[in-house]
């Protein structure tokens, strides 16, 4: 069965810091492009990084340059998020997606929700 | 970033009727390659999103084929032919030539 299956959230203070962790299985992960999607009442649906098959190529939405880094383990099937410097307007369920074909994201996981407050 | 609106934001439907939503972008979404990179996603409540549509028109395996998408350059459409109960939910398009990938705000589908 295809899957994508996040965890690591919760509630976290502003300022401080969260990994997500995302497990694949059912296709070919070392292969694919993925990306870390969230959505909040207030901004709707996000693309906030995505990364290339290797590991090697990384992009990020502005709002999150510096603060997040996208990373990966190939052997484990994993896809991480680590996220610093957390502001209110993190706060949002995040999806693990997988990425082919120009971001037409066609696996979603569950989803982890993060929430910044103090 | 490209800007994707769509309309209307709340669809009220009647089963057996057909729907359509339109999506709008501020840029046109045909890429160097050739192709428009525009897909649609489903998101019924309390799931995650579920793709049914991209590059435009094509359809995803196990989407009914009540499902259809249309459009280029900037003016996108998804037609339901037939609404059914299970296609209630929040519809989003969106483009992914450029990067970062851009959403529209949302079509909510309920029944009348």
């Amino acid at each position: 069965e295809v899957q994508l299956v996040e965890s690591g959230g919760g509630l976290v203070q502003p300022g401080g810091s969260l990994r997500l962790s995302c497990v694949a299985s059912g296709f070919s992960f070392s292969h694919s492009w993925m990306s870390w999607v969230r959505q909040s009442p207030e901004k709707g649906l996000e693309c906030v990084a995505n990364l290339t098959p290797d590991g090697s190529g990384k992009f990020y939405v502005d709002s999150v340059k510096g603060r997040f880094t996208i990373s990966r383990d190939n052997a484990k099937n994993s896809l991480f998020l680590q996220m610093n410097s957390l502001r209110s307007e993190d706060t949002a369920v995040y999806y693990c997606v997988r990425d082919p074909d120009y971001h037409a994201f066609d696996i979603w996981g569950l989803g982890a929700m993060v929430t910044v407050s103090s | 970033d490209v800007v994707m609106t769509q309309s209307p934001l709340s669809l009220p439907v009647t089963l057996g009727q057909p729907a359509s939503i339109s999506c709008r972008s501020n840029q046109g979404l045909i890429h160097s390659d050739g192709n428009t990179y525009l897909s649609w996603f489903q998101q019924r409540p309390g799931q995650s999103p579920r793709r049914l549509i991209y590059r435009v028109s094509n359809r995803d395996s196990g989407v009914p084929d009540r499902f259809s998408g249309s459009g280029s350059g900037t003016d996108f459409t998804l037609k339901i032919s037939r609404v059914e109960a299970e296609d209630v939910g929040v519809y989003y398009c969106m483009q992914g030539r450029d990067w970062p990938p851009t959403f529209g705000p949302g079509t909510k589908v309920d029944m009348k």
